[in-house]
């Protein structure tokens, strides 16, 4: 009954490869987010979709696609990976409700390593 | 443009004793949430606590309380007795009035000793 769930856990590759990381959430959130984590621990946003739509887009080059398929789903596609995208991957969803604390719970996070 | 700063990158503290966690904001937003998380080594984020910039009172959980003050835009973070499991990264986070994006500040990193 995981609330916010992400595969896969630990994904190593080439550089040059495309993958996909996946994430769910049960928690019937209608916002979703990706965040990437790097060796220093700084946390930064990378997109942000709400029902579906796509609402926060920051500067993250374009080999990066989310995609969101319903409010419980979001995916993130890399293409052409550079060693500068390892990192860790994060997942997170809230509630966006009128009056509500807005808390974001996360996922157990993907570690990407890029060789 | 909003701002969190978390000047403690390390910290050590003892077992049963109670430490506090700095953490300062900037934001023009009339009205904004603050938030801490803390990440083990084992990597997930937990979300520990929250703090409504309108709320009068400070936020408390258990053994974690936050001791907000909007005008000096601090929101600190006080573990109370704490427990050699309190040992992971703290971070601090905002979010602004208009936009459901979080910011966060570059962590603070705690050691509990026995």
């Amino acid at each position: 009954d995981t609330a916010v769930s992400q595969t896969p856990k630990y994904l190593v590759t080439q550089m040059g490869n495309d993958k996909s990381i996946k994430c769910e959430q049960n928690l019937g959130h209608d916002t979703m987010y990706w965040y990437k984590q790097d060796s220093k621990k700084f946390l930064k946003i990378m997109f942000s979709y709400n029902n579906k739509e796509l609402i926060i887009n920051e500067t993250v080059p374009n080999r990066f696609s989310p995609k969101s398929p319903d409010k419980a789903h979001l995916n993130l596609h890399i293409n052409s990976l550079e060693l500068g995208d390892s990192a860790v991957y994060f997942c997170a969803s809230s509630q966006e409700l009128v009056g509500s604390s807005y808390e974001q719970y996360f996922g157990p996070g993907t570690r990407l390593t890029v060789t | 443009a909003q701002k969190i700063t978390q000047t403690q990158p390390g910290m050590f503290v003892q077992e049963k004793e109670a430490v506090t966690l700095d953490c300062t904001y900037d934001t023009s937003d009339p009205s904004y949430g603050l938030f801490w998380y803390k990440q083990p080594s084992s990597g997930e984020m937990i979300f520990l606590i929250y703090q409504g910039s309108y709320d009068q009172q400070n936020a408390t959980e258990g053994r974690y309380s936050l001791n907000f003050q909007k005008a000096r835009k601090s929101a600190n973070l006080v573990i109370s007795a704490s427990q050699l499991g309190d040992s992971a990264m703290y971070f601090c986070a905002m979010r602004g009035t208009y936009f459901n994006k979080f910011y966060f500040g570059s962590g603070t990193k705690l050691n509990v000793k026995p």
